[in-house]
């Protein structure tokens, strides 16, 4: 079975800041995805990032990118220069080779203050 | 990117109605959907994948005569909550998946559902 831990309900960040979202995994299979998503207070999921578990380089997106490390199945996502509309929900998913579905964490909530 | 239409956003309901929410999937031919819940401050709870011409996969404890899926078409799936209590009060969110080159998941505006 796969399973996601996001281990921060909650994130404070001054404006300008980086800030890192923790997310750790567990899965036996070889071959998978991971996601981060964004979720406002207006209940949409908007797609960050996406880190496949055989890229040789951290993804980045603009002022997204995902540290990943492999043996430690952690795939931080980290946030340079905050802005105030970085304040939602944050979520990490994994998806295994072979599967549709996502496995989400438990989400993370980030505030980030003027 | 592709576009994923749910509707209604609100619906606020009477205790004992059913409600249908619809799941479109705008621009790209959608063969599997997924049905989620979210409580507040909570993450989403898968309840059930959507397969088109075929019947639904539920999660293990949610109420499938309660929670009926129908995905009749390649771009559409609906989820009818039937004699809707306030319990079911909840937000609903769906995603379409389409499949290529890389296998891509669109999400729904999601569907706020107050039963009164």
């Amino acid at each position: 079975a796969q399973k996601i831990t996001q281990t921060q309900p909650g994130m404070f960040v001054q404006e300008k800041e980086a800030v890192t979202l923790d997310c750790t995994y567990d899965t036996s299979d070889p071959s998978y995805g991971l996601f981060w998503y964004k979720q406002p207070s207006s209940g949409e999921m908007i797609f960050l990032i996406y880190q496949g578990s055989y890229d040789q380089q951290n993804a980045t997106e603009g002022r997204y990118s995902l540290n990943f490390q492999k043996a430690r199945k952690s795939a931080n996502l980290v946030i340079s220069a905050s802005q105030l509309g970085d304040s939602a929900m944050y979520f990490c998913a994994m998806r295994v080779a072979g599967a549709q579905k996502l496995v989400f964490g438990q989400g993370t909530r980030l505030t980030i203050n003027p | 990117g592709a576009v994923v239409s749910q509707h209604p956003s609100r619906v606020i309901c009477k205790s004992g109605t059913s409600v249908k929410i619809e799941c479109r999937s705008l621009d790209f031919q959608a063969t599997t959907m997924f049905w989620y819940r979210q409580f507040p401050k909570q993450s989403l709870m898968l309840m059930a994948t959507s397969n088109e011409g075929s019947k639904a996969t539920y999660e293990q404890g949610v109420e499938k005569d309660k929670f009926l899926i129908n995905h009749a078409s390649l771009t559409l799936s609906t989820l009818t909550v039937t004699s809707a209590h306030p319990e079911d009060s909840s937000f609903y969110i769906c995603s379409a998946i389409r499949t290529g080159l890389y296998t891509e998941a669109f999400f729904g505006q999601g569907t706020r559902l107050t039963v009164v």
